[in-house]
């Protein structure tokens, strides 16, 4: 099973263009996420979905939007790029919003914005 | 403000070299507390969830264990393998969605 998968892997933005992070999932999730990484500042949540259908925000929401296209998917756009954005992106998913076995993360997205 | 804090921020061990990993907590109704390791370059992978005060998890030289206040992450006779950054997580009620809210985490070094 492929799990969570993320792409592109990799990005380089100039300031004020725009892009759309993709996550699928294969595990019948219900629940997804998305969170930034940044050194010394750990794991942030941006967006989540408890639930096909719903989108609600995370706690550093300013400057995306998100998009659960349908179970399996959950989209991040930037619609102008910042360098403040720079870093990794993590998507996320889990059976359900309290699932004791926890989340189950994609291997992220390494943006760069310039 | 929910709050989780790691420590220390770096650990070097010799391999074989028993300690522990120290996450304190400060939320609003506990729901669980979950430990995950990343690797460089790669996601976090779930290792345990604790629920209540007094609980404890294994897996393989890792036992988690809990308090009122704070998770320990024991690491008993470490081995390079072992070498990853450990991060602590809280599920609070207060939560939005019940979502994780991430420690900055522990860089562990194992060397032989």
């Amino acid at each position: 099973n492929a799990g969570v998968t993320q792409t592109p892997k990799f990005q380089v933005l100039k300031t004020g263009q725009s892009m759309t992070l993709q996550c699928a999932q294969d595990m019948n999730h219900n629940s997804m996420y998305w969170y930034r990484q940044d050194p010394g500042m750990g794991l942030r949540l941006i967006y989540y979905s408890a639930s096909e259908g719903t989108t609600d925000k995370g706690e550093v929401p300013n400057g995306y939007n998100v998009s659960r296209l349908n179970k399996r998917e959950f989209s991040l756009r930037l619609e102008s790029a910042a360098p403040s954005q720079t870093s990794v992106y993590f998507c996320a998913s889990s059976e359900v919003r309290d699932s004791p076995y926890g989340y189950t993360f994609g291997s992220g997205t390494r943006l760069t914005v310039v | 403000e929910d709050q989780v804090t790691q420590s220390p921020e770096a650990l070097r061990l010799q391999e074989g070299e028993s300690s522990s990993l120290n996450c304190s907590y400060t939320v609003s109704g506990l729901r669980g507390l979950f430990w995950y390791r990343q690797d460089p370059g790669k996601g976090p992978e779930f290792l345990f969830t604790l629920y209540s005060a007094g609980e404890e998890k294994e897996k393989e030289r890792l036992k988690a264990t809990l308090t009122k206040k704070e998770s320990f992450l024991h690491i008993t006779a470490p081995k390079p393998e072992d070498s990853a950054t450990y991060l602590c997580a809280v599920q609070a009620y207060s939560n939005s969605g019940y979502a994780l809210n991430f420690g900055k985490g522990t860089s562990l070094l194992v060397t032989p």
